[in-house]
């Protein structure tokens, strides 16, 4: 198996420009998960999906960031404008819904300027 | 998720026994102790988990004190490669899948 894949590994921008982090989860998966990890926040949960659903988005900075599931093999995290804060690393991870351990991806590295 | 609490950083030489701590004092009878760790410039992977009784893989060894206030994962030979960050985190098993909430962790620095 692939593993979890998340593109693109790295991704530099300027402000205010729109940009869009994409994920395929290990196929058979019904649960997808988002985070973004920072030296002052840590790791934190920002969407997931179960079913291609959104079920609690509560993590989700602001009205800039959307995250779809379009099919249950891919998901994307768009920022719209981007900001400088919004640099980060982003995670994908993907589970099996019957069972609490998840997979994740290689992460996106994100630099606004 | 409730509250967990763990070292800062560890060191430990190569080839030696590494036993990380964690204390969740709060834990229900429902939660779930996972651990997870995160290798540098890489995503978090799963190490192990377990309810009341220790656990055993290829990886690692969860030992769970009888109270379940506490928990200890044991890497029995550490080597290089399992230097990491460690995240001790619960999970309710109430059904259904949900998001992870990571504390800051224990970060591993095994000496070679």
């Amino acid at each position: 198996d692939a593993g979890v894949i998340q593109s693109p590994r790295h991704e530099v921008t300027e402000m205010g420009q729109e940009v869009t982090l994409r994920c395929k989860p290990i196929s058979g998966h019904n649960s997808l998960f988002w985070y973004r990890q920072t030296m002052m926040r840590g790791l934190e949960l920002l969407i997931y999906f179960n079913n291609n659903v959104p079920i609690d988005d509560s993590g989700m900075p602001e009205d800039r960031f959307s995250a779809k599931m379009p099919n249950a093999s891919f998901s994307t995290l768009k920022i719209q404008p981007s900001e400088p804060r919004d640099s980060a690393v982003y995670f994908c991870a993907s589970s099996e819904q019957r069972t609490a351990t998840q997979y994740f991806g290689p992460g996106t590295r994100l630099l606004v300027l | 998720d409730a509250k967990t609490t763990q070292p800062n950083s560890m060191e430990s030489n190569e080839e030696e026994p590494v036993h990380l701590p964690c204390n969740h004092s709060t834990i229900s009878g429902t939660d779930y102790i996972h651990w997870y760790r995160q290798l540098p410039s890489q995503g978090p992977e799963y190490v192990i988990h377990g309810l009341t009784s220790n656990v055993n893989n290829r990886m690692a060894s969860l030992a769970i004190a009888e109270d379940r206030k506490s928990s200890t994962l044991i890497l029995h030979r550490a080597t290089l490669r399992d230097a990491a960050v460690y995240y001790c985190i619960l999970r309710y098993s109430g059904g259904g899948a949900d998001g992870l909430t990571f504390g800051k962790g224990t970060h591993l620095i095994i000496q070679p």
